[in-house]
C-alpha cells in the first residue's frame, strides 16, 4: 500500500516567513494530494490540493509544489501569519484506493 | 455552512467496557468514513461506507470494532471490549463525490480515553 512520511515533524518560523513542509510518497500511481490543516482541538480542513496533471497550485499565500518522478510535494506559505499555527497534514492516493496520511507537522508562528 | 455531526466529543471508559461513537454526516455526502487520530500522528482509516455499503474495512480491528450504516446516512462505530491502546480521536468524515475522489469533510472528533 502507500506509504507517505512527511517532513519536518515540527516547524518555527518567525511571523511573516515563509514556512516549507515537505512530503514523499511510494506508489508511483498515486494521482491526488491534498494538504489538511488542523488547529488545535479543532477539525482537519482542506486547504488545497494537487493532482498529478498539474505540477503547481497556487492560492493566495499558500501553495503546493509537486514531482512526479522524484515522489514528492511540498506545502509552502508565504508571508506567514500567527493563524497559520497549526497540525498540517499531507496525503496521498489513487485512484479509489483509501486516503494516505502523513504523520503532520506542527507549524508555530513565533510573533 | 453544513457540518458533519459527532457524538460524544469526549469518552471515558475503562477497559474491557463497551463505548459507541456516532456521526452524522453533511446531507447529500454518499460517502462516510471512520478514522482514528492517535495523538501525534496523522489520521488513519478504519472503514470506508459508500451509501450503506462497506468499501474498505481491511484495517478495522473486526474481533473488537464494529461499524454500521444501516439506512446509508448516519453511522455508528462500537468498541467492544475497549482496550488501553484504542485512546485516541475517532474522527468521521464525508464526501460528496464517489470515494476518495473529492475533499473530506471531518467532525469535530470523539476523543476517547480507556483506563
Amino acid at each position: 500500500g502507500e506509504n507517505v512520511e512527511q517532513h519536518p515533524s515540527t516547524l518555527s518560523v518567525q511571523e511573516g516567513d515563509s514556512a516549507v513542509i515537505k512530503c514523499t510518497y511510494s506508489d508511483s500511481a498515486s494521482n491526488y494530494f491534498p494538504w489538511y490543516k488542523q488547529e488545535l482541538g479543532k477539525r482537519p480542513q482542506l486547504i488545497i490540493d494537487i493532482r498529478s496533471n498539474v505540477g503547481e497550485k497556487k492560492d493566495q499565500r499558500i501553495a503546493v509544489t509537486l514531482n512526479k518522478t522524484a515522489k514528492h510535494f511540498s506545502l509552502h506559505i508565504t508571508e506567514t501569519q500567527p493563524e497559520d499555527s497549526a497540525v498540517y497534514f499531507c496525503a496521498a492516493h489513487r485512484g479509489n484506493e483509501k486516503l494516505t496520511f502523513g504523520t503532520g507537522t506542527r507549524l508555530t508562528i513565533i510573533p | 455552512e453544513a457540518e458533519v455531526a459527532q457524538s460524544p466529543r469526549y469518552k471515558i471508559t475503562e477497559k474491557s467496557q463497551a463505548v459507541a461513537f456516532w456521526c452524522d454526516p453533511i446531507s447529500g455526502h454518499a460517502t462516510l468514513y471512520w478514522y482514528r487520530q492517535i495523538l501525534g500522528q496523522g489520521p488513519e482509516l478504519l472503514v470506508q461506507f459508500q451509501d450503506e455499503s462497506v468499501v474498505d474495512d481491511s484495517q478495522l480491528p473486526k474481533d473488537r470494532f464494529s461499524a454500521e450504516r444501516l439506512k446509508g446516512v448516519d453511522s455508528t462505530l462500537k468498541i467492544q471490549p475497549a482496550e488501553l491502546g484504542d485512546s485516541a480521536m475517532y474522527l468521521c468524515a464525508s464526501s460528496r463525490l464517489a470515494a476518495n475522489t473529492g475533499e473530506l469533510f471531518f467532525g469535530e472528533g470523539s476523543r476517547l480515553t480507556v483506563l
